[in-house]
This record gives structure tokens, C-alpha cells and sequence, in this order.
């Protein structure tokens, strides 16, 4: 069955410090991978995807076939980073989402 | 990019009444909508898929008869929860992708929070 884990309820960091928001997933097809983040207040929105390989706001995430990973990262944390972040995983054609528990981001000053 | 428009934002019923949660996509057409839950502090659960001009397809504990979906436009989508219960009280999401332009991912609503009283 697909399934993604987040490990991490709550990242708390200071501001400056870099950022690692844990993702593995379980699928027995070809991954697609997507981070969302959800700022205070507001709608989800996409981050960025694994296929695109871009990096949005700083951040970035490589997906590890090997280690079945796609892990987000960002070298110096901003306070406006704050905000609910949520791996997701692509199944069925495209056709369907499988979200992550969500991992809560604090930055602190 | 693309919009998807989910209303009511919030509403509260009385327990044993029906609440028809309506998702448009602005912009684009979408044959394809999903409808989330999510509870306090929890990820968001799919509830099912639904497909512009057939039936929806449900997720495995998701009763069909409770939670009426209809999409009877490429733009609109409708989420029905009938003889709510407060067990129903819960944050309602749907999303939907742009085929056309499906670097974008799938696009999400703002979401309704529903509370049965």
C-alpha cells in the first residue's frame, strides 16, 4: 500500500539554521513527489515537485530512490518559513494523493 | 496559476440536516476533483475522487450514502453531507489539477469547516 511518513510532528529551529523536514514514502510503482505547505490561515499550496527539480523560497528536495526519501531542505531558515508542511505521494496515474502527517516548522528568533 | 474556489467557508448545522459544500475550479477546467477531511492537528484524509460526469469513487470507510458527491460540470463540484451528525464537525478540502497545466500540481480550496451542532 502507499503510505508517506513524516517522522516529525514539530521542527523547531532558530533563524539562520538549516532546515531538514524528513519524508519517506512506500510505493511500489514510479514516485511522484510533492511538498505543500499550509501558512497560517491559508489554503495548501504547492511547494515544489520532485520532477521539476527547482528550488522555491530555498528550499529543496532530492528524491532518494534508494532510500525511498524525498526529504526537504533549506540552509538558513527565515521566520516567514513558519507554517505546516506536508509530503505527498502520486499514485494511481496521477489521479490521487496520499499525504504525509505534516510536519509543524517553527522558526524561531 | 490555476483557482479552485471552495464555499461555504464555514457553516454550522443542526444535527439530522444536510450541508452542500460546492468546489469550483476558476480558471480551467477540471475533470477530475478530490474531497479531503481533516481533522485538528491531522493530515488530510481523501475521501474520494470525483469525475466530471460519472460517480464518484470513494475511499475504503467512506460511506457513499453520507457524503454525496456530484460533478456535473467540468467546473463544479459538490460535496453533500447528509443527516449530519457532530461527528461529521471537521474541516472539508477539496483540490483539483489542471490537466493542462499539470506542472502546477493538483490546486486546493480554502477549505470549509463544518460544525454540527
Amino acid at each position: 500500500a502507499q503510505r508517506v511518513t513524516q517522522p516529525e510532528k514539530l521542527l523547531s529551529v532558530f533563524k539562520g539554521a538549516p532546515v531538514e523536514l524528513k519524508c519517506n514514502y512506500s510505493y511500489s510503482g514510479s514516485p511522484e513527489l510533492f511538498w505543500y505547505v499550509q501558512y497560517s490561515r491559508q489554503r495548501l499550496q504547492l511547494l515544489l515537485r520532485h520532477i521539476s527539480r527547482e528550488s522555491i523560497k530555498g528550499f529543496t528536495a532530492d528524491l532518494n530512490k534508494g532510500e525511498t526519501s524525498f526529504h526537504l531542505k533549506k540552509p538558513f531558515a527565515q521566520e516567514e518559513d513558519s507554517a505546516m508542511y506536508y509530503c505527498a505521494l502520486s499514485v494511481a496515474g496521477g489521479n490521487k494523493l496520499v499525504f504525509g502527517a505534516g510536519t509543524i516548522l517553527r522558526v524561531k528568533s | 496559476g490555476a483557482v479552485v474556489s471552495q464555499h461555504p467557508s464555514w457553516v454550522i448545522c443542526k444535527s439530522g440536516t444536510s450541508v452542500k459544500i460546492e468546489c469550483r475550479s476558476l480558471d480551467f477546467q477540471a475533470t477530475t476533483m478530490f474531497w479531503y477531511r481533516q481533522f485538528p492537528k491531522q493530515s488530510l484524509m481523501l475521501m474520494a475522487t470525483s469525475n466530471e460526469g460519472s460517480k464518484a469513487t470513494y475511499e475504503q470507510g467512506v460511506e457513499k450514502d453520507k457524503f454525496l458527491i456530484n460533478h456535473a460540470s467540468l467546473t463544479l463540484s459538490t460535496l453533500t453531507v447528509t443527516s449530519a451528525h457532530p461527528e461529521d464537525s471537521s474541516f472539508y478540502i477539496c483540490s483539483a489539477v489542471d490537466r493542462g497545466a499539470r506542472a502546477y500540481g493538483y490546486t486546493f480550496g480554502s477549505g470549509t469547516r463544518l460544525t454540527v451542532v
